[in-house]
């Protein structure tokens, strides 16, 4: 069973309007959740980390995420949404062993002026 | 500090030859993992490295392999390229092995294989 999923393949916003990426993931064990986010022919950057402590995450360029526990979700949010942030977004879960990532399917988030 | 390198960035190869990829981690980070990108299965883990040793393994055939040098680089190699290893291959680091420290990647090499 996959341990996140991304339920949306694309997101449109309007620039300055809320930004939200959805992410569930798996109820066995403890989640160590991530956040990263993609620009064309680019490797992946990190944006923020959950993996114990206050459920709102903050992490790099306004964005932020809510670890929901009854809900299994850890949603990325973003108050005001700019049109630089428009990429592909992975949820991901580091609950395997080690250091591997187990990614979501990605979410292509657009914004438009 | 250097973020994470990769050569080559972009590289063609035929089926059944075989490429060797680089990557060289955040200075001070010992850990060193692969990833591949493709549109159809996405992001998939390779391998992981720490000290030299292999501590993770995704499931990859044997034709997928990789080591890590003394100082913290690392190299994956494929053998008997298939067409389906088209794909952008990310490397990524961090300080320590464990599920709590953050990834860093790379920009990845782009494979294509005819």
């Amino acid at each position: 069973a996959q341990s996140v999923a991304q339920p949306e393949d694309q997101v449109n916003v309007a620039e300055g309007n809320p930004l939200t990426v959805k992410c569930t993931y798996s109820v066995s064990g403890n989640p160590y959740l991530f956040w990263y986010v993609q620009y064309p022919n680019r490797g992946l950057q990190f944006l923020l980390k959950y993996i114990t402590g206050d459920n709102l995450v903050k992490g790099s360029y306004g964005f932020e995420a809510e670890f929901n526990k009854s809900q299994t979700s850890f949603h990325l949010k973003k108050p005001s949404a700019l049109v630089s942030d428009s990429a592909l977004y992975f949820c991901a879960d580091a609950r395997a062993a080690g250091n591997k990532l187990t990614f979501g399917g990605g979410t292509r988030v657009l914004v438009k002026p | 500090k250097a973020g994470v390198t990769q050569t080559p960035r972009y590289l063609i190869k035929t089926r059944g030859q075989q490429v060797t990829l680089s990557c060289s981690p955040i200075s001070g980070h010992r850990s060193v993992s692969w990833y591949q990108q493709t549109p159809g299965q996405g992001l998939q883990f390779l391998f992981e490295y720490f000290s030299e040793t292999q501590r993770n393994k995704g499931n990859f055939p044997g034709r997928f392999s990789g080591r890590q040098f003394s100082n913290s680089r690392s190299e994956m190699n494929v053998s008997t390229l298939e067409l389906g290893d088209s794909a952008l291959y990310l490397c990524a680091s961090s300080l320590e092995q464990g599920r709590s420290y953050e990834q860093y990647f790379g920009p990845g090499t782009r494979l294509t294989v005819t």
